[in-house]
Order: structure tokens, then sequence, then C-alpha cells
């Protein structure tokens, strides 16, 4: 069974630039959310969907990310612009369900804003 | 607003010695959820734990939850090097929404 895929896994760019990420969930899971860790923390939630409706983006810096779920399967994020404190890794993960359920995680994308 | 925290943040032991990583949470919750992150890498799930009193085993690796206390333990039992990673906790609940908060992290270091 394939993963969560993720892509870029790297990408640099300078601030006030604007950079998107790409997720695909495993196939059959109807809820995916998007984590943002820096270095030394533990995830944090910014956004969840289930299918293609949105569950929780109480932490989502709406002034300047957004995220969308197309068909209920691939997503996307995107920040625009960037600043220096958004340096960090940004999670995909999916779920069969949201309560109980377990999470797979992709392999992330490295964000280093200059 | 939900608070997870582990002790210890950061942890060294050698190898064939037991140790316990400890995860509190500050609200009503019967769900929680362990990872492992090795350096430079995702994260891997390692147990879901779904009521009061529920244990779960895997290898060296043995994990507890007692809701009443908001306490999960990860118990590590006569430690490899292999074991070595980061290892996180995390709760959900709902309140108004649904919530997943992950924990602060214990990274462990095991020595030969």
């Amino acid at each position: 069974e394939a993963g969560v895929a993720q892509s870029p896994r790297y990408k640099i760019i300078e601030k006030r630039q604007s950079v998107a990420f790409w997720c695909n969930p495993i196939s059959g899971h109807a809820t995916l959310y998007w984590y943002q860790q820096i270095l030394g923390q533990g995830p944090k939630l910014l956004i969840q969907f289930q299918n293609n409706g949105v569950v929780d983006d109480s932490q989502l810096p709406k002034d300047r990310f957004s995220a969308e779920r197309l068909k209920g399967v691939d997503s996307t994020l995107k920040i625009q612009p960037a600043k220096l404190e958004d340096s960090a890794v940004y999670l995909c993960a999916s779920s069969f369900g949201t309560v109980g359920y377990e999470q797979y995680f992709g392999p992330g994308t490295r964000l280093t804003v200059t | 607003e939900l608070k997870v925290e582990q002790n210890p943040l950061f942890l060294s032991m050698q190898e064939g010695k037991n140790y316990t990583i400890y995860c509190n949470y500050s609200t009503t919750s019967d769900r929680l959820y362990w990872y492992r992150q090795d350096p430079g890498k995702s994260l891997e799930s390692l147990f879901v734990l779904l009521s009061n009193g529920a244990v779960k085993q895997e290898g060296r690796l043995m994990a507890s939850l007692d809701t009443k206390a908001r306490l999960s333990t990860l118990h590590i039992t006569a430690a490899v090097h292999d074991l070595s990673a980061t290892y996180f906790c995390a709760v959900d609940y709902t309140s108004g929404t649904y919530k997943y908060i992950f924990g602060t992290g214990t990274r462990l270091k095991v020595l030969a």
C-alpha cells in the first residue's frame, strides 16, 4: 500500500515570496491533516479536512496561509507571502477516520525562508 | 486550551537499562497516541490507546493510559541503540471542534 506522498521535499524561498505544497493521502483515507513542525518542537495542527470539508482550521494563519482539498483526495497548502518564521517542516498526514484512528504521515516538506 | 506535556524532554540511557517516559494532558480524553520520529524523518505511529487502563506492547516498548490521572506512560525495557529517536504523545478531544494536540516530545538517546 502506498504511503502519504508529499512534494516538494525541500524548498528555499525569500521572504514575501509565495510557496505551495502538495499532498496525496493514502487511498481511502477520508481525513487529511496539515501540520507545521518547527525544529525541536512537536507538530502543530494547521488544518484538518474530512473529505473535502474543513473540520478545524483554528491555528491556520489565514492572512497568509490557505489550503484546499479538491474532490476529497489531494490537498495543497499555500503560503503567501512567506515570513522568516514560516521556516519549518510541513507535514501532511491522513487517517481513515478521526476519533481513535492513528495518523499516517508523509515525508514532509522542509521550507527555508531567507 | 489542552496542554500536553512530556517528561523528560531529553533522556540519555545505557543499553540494557529500563526507563519510562511520561505524558500528562490537561483535559478529559479517553484517547492517546504515541509516535516515533527519527532524526530528519517523518512520524511513525506506535500505539493507539482508546480507553482507561489500556495497555499495548510492541517489542521493548509498552504504553499505558490512565485517563483519571490524565497520564500515559511509555516504558522502555532493556533499551537498545535502535530505539534512539524522539517520541511524541498526542491527545485528541472534541470541544466544539475536533482537536489533535501533540506533546513536546522526548528525545531519547541510547548509548552503547
